[in-house]
């Protein structure tokens, strides 16, 4: 699975939109990136995920790079319950012969939204 | 709604005991596995099972076992429980089709 770079720490206001980029440059054409979130003290939470075109459901947007090296994770309206790790995961569809179905998270992105 | 639940959510276990971590989950996944969460160091894979009775190890299995007798069942244990062991455990499960991963809400296991 490719490797993905995020920035450590990201503040956001309340009400505003947050986004949050990811450096994927290794990627493969047939991987897909993927985000997760964690909230404090409870387990990783699937947000969205894409391959090539840009995606949108109720809880998120993902704007994926024509080169697909990079993408951003905008959160159109932050708020307060959105503070929490973010992680941007890049792995295949499907299974690994290594992993299985595994994820293999980073560090993520912690965001604060502020008030 | 797909629920993935963990027996405890904080657990304390003394240096050498035997420590059982259960999870179950009610959607018919394929797919389960057990992490472990550290300060600094994110995530890490333990172990995971494909199938009933078919388990893999993960990047950091050992001091740990598994066990699957049942498709909704997927158990955690330390066979001896050391001081380096005290993490946060996060269960999940994924269908064989799905491209979500359902994660539990963890269990924090202290050895003392």
């Amino acid at each position: 699975d490719a490797k993905t770079t995020q920035p450590p720490s990201m503040d956001c206001a309340e009400g505003r939109a947050a986004n949050l980029p990811c450096n994927h440059s290794t990627i493969s054409g047939n991987e897909y990136v993927y985000w997760y979130r964690q909230i404090h003290s409870q387990g990783p939470q699937y947000i969205i995920h894409g391959l090539k075109n840009n995606e949108t459901n109720e809880m998120a947007s993902l704007i994926i790079t024509e080169d697909r090296k990079s993408s951003t994770l905008i959160l159109p309206h932050a708020t307060l319950r959105d503070t929490a790790v973010y992680y941007c995961i890049v792995r295949l569809w499907g299974t690994n012969s290594n992993s299985g179905y595994a994820l293999n998270f980073g560090k993520g992105t912690s965001l604060l939204v502020t008030p | 709604d797909v629920k993935v639940t963990q027996s405890s959510r904080y657990l304390v276990k003394r240096t050498g005991e035997k420590v059982f971590l259960e999870c179950v989950q009610d959607m018919d996944h394929e797919n389960m596995f057990w992490y472990r969460q550290d300060p600094g160091l994110g995530l890490r894979l333990i172990y995971f099972s494909y199938d009933v009775k078919m388990k893999e190890k993960g990047d950091i299995p050992e001091g740990y076992s598994v066990s699957r007798e049942k498709k909704e069942r997927f158990s955690l244990i330390l066979e001896s429980a050391s001081t380096n062991q005290t993490s946060m455990y996060l269960c999940a499960s994924q269908g064989q089709s799905s491209y979500e991963q359902y994660f539990g809400p963890g269990t924090r296991l202290t050895v003392t």
